[in-house]
């Protein structure tokens, strides 16, 4: 059975205080590791697609990164508009096109 | 521009009453998928769809049904509504990769 967990559960920074948020997966095969960003009463929007080991990806203040049973998405001098849960999501190589989810992470940065 | 629209947003109902959620894509996405999200349990899959007349039970479908009659919609209908079943439901498309979610609908059963 395919298994996310994220932690922390929850995250305060202060404005420009850089931290990274951990995922850890157990897959059989992975074909994708996904990160997306929640905004309250929305839906997850999506920010990065990760494939191999090794590969990062980066989107403004936001780095995302990948091994072999972990991803982290790194914040970098983070501002309050980055206050948001982060999802993190595998597609399994035998789960056709299924997302399996973990928990996420709310994170809040105070100005 | 393409989307996906989910109705309706918010929903109050009684226990036993049949209710249907509405997921419309205009992305021409051959999958489509229904979750649910609690408090403490994230996003959890009920059901998912690979095109036209293809319907399979995700982890958590218990209770809940959907039908495929065409591409861009697939409605989650609740057969007889429980308070277990108060919660944010998210329909989403996707073609090979990321999902693309709607903007969810918020159910309470009381």
């Amino acid at each position: 059975e395919d298994q996310v967990t994220q932690s922390p559960e929850a995250l305060r920074l202060q404005e420009g205080e850089s931290s990274s948020l951990n995922c850890s997966y157990t897959v059989s095969g992975l074909r994708g590791l996904f990160w997306y960003r929640q905004d309250p009463g929305k839906g997850p929007e999506f920010l990065f697609t990760l494939y191999s080991a090794g590969e990062e990806k980066e989107k403004e203040r936001l780095k995302a990164t990948l091994t072999k049973k972990e991803s982290f998405l790194h914040i970098t001098a983070p501002k309050p508009e980055d206050s948001a849960t982060y999802l993190c999501a595998v597609q399994a190589q035998a789960a056709g096109n299924k997302l399996t989810f973990g928990g996420g992470t709310r994170v809040l940065v105070k100005p | 521009d393409a989307e996906i629209t989910q109705s309706p947003r918010h929903k109050i109902t009684e226990t036993g009453r049949q209710v249907t959620l509405a997921c419309h894509q205009t992305w021409n996405h051959n999958n489509m998928f229904w979750y649910r999200q609690d408090l403490g349990h994230g996003l959890r899959l009920i059901h998912y769809s690979y095109g036209v007349q293809d319907t399979n039970k995700g982890e958590v479908s218990d209770g809940y049904s959907v039908s495929r009659s065409n591409t861009e919609d697939l409605p989650l209908t609740l057969e007889s509504a429980a308070s277990s079943q108060t919660s944010v439901y998210f329909c989403a498309s996707s073609e090979t990769g990321e999902l693309f979610f709607g903007e969810g609908s918020r159910l309470t059963v009381l």
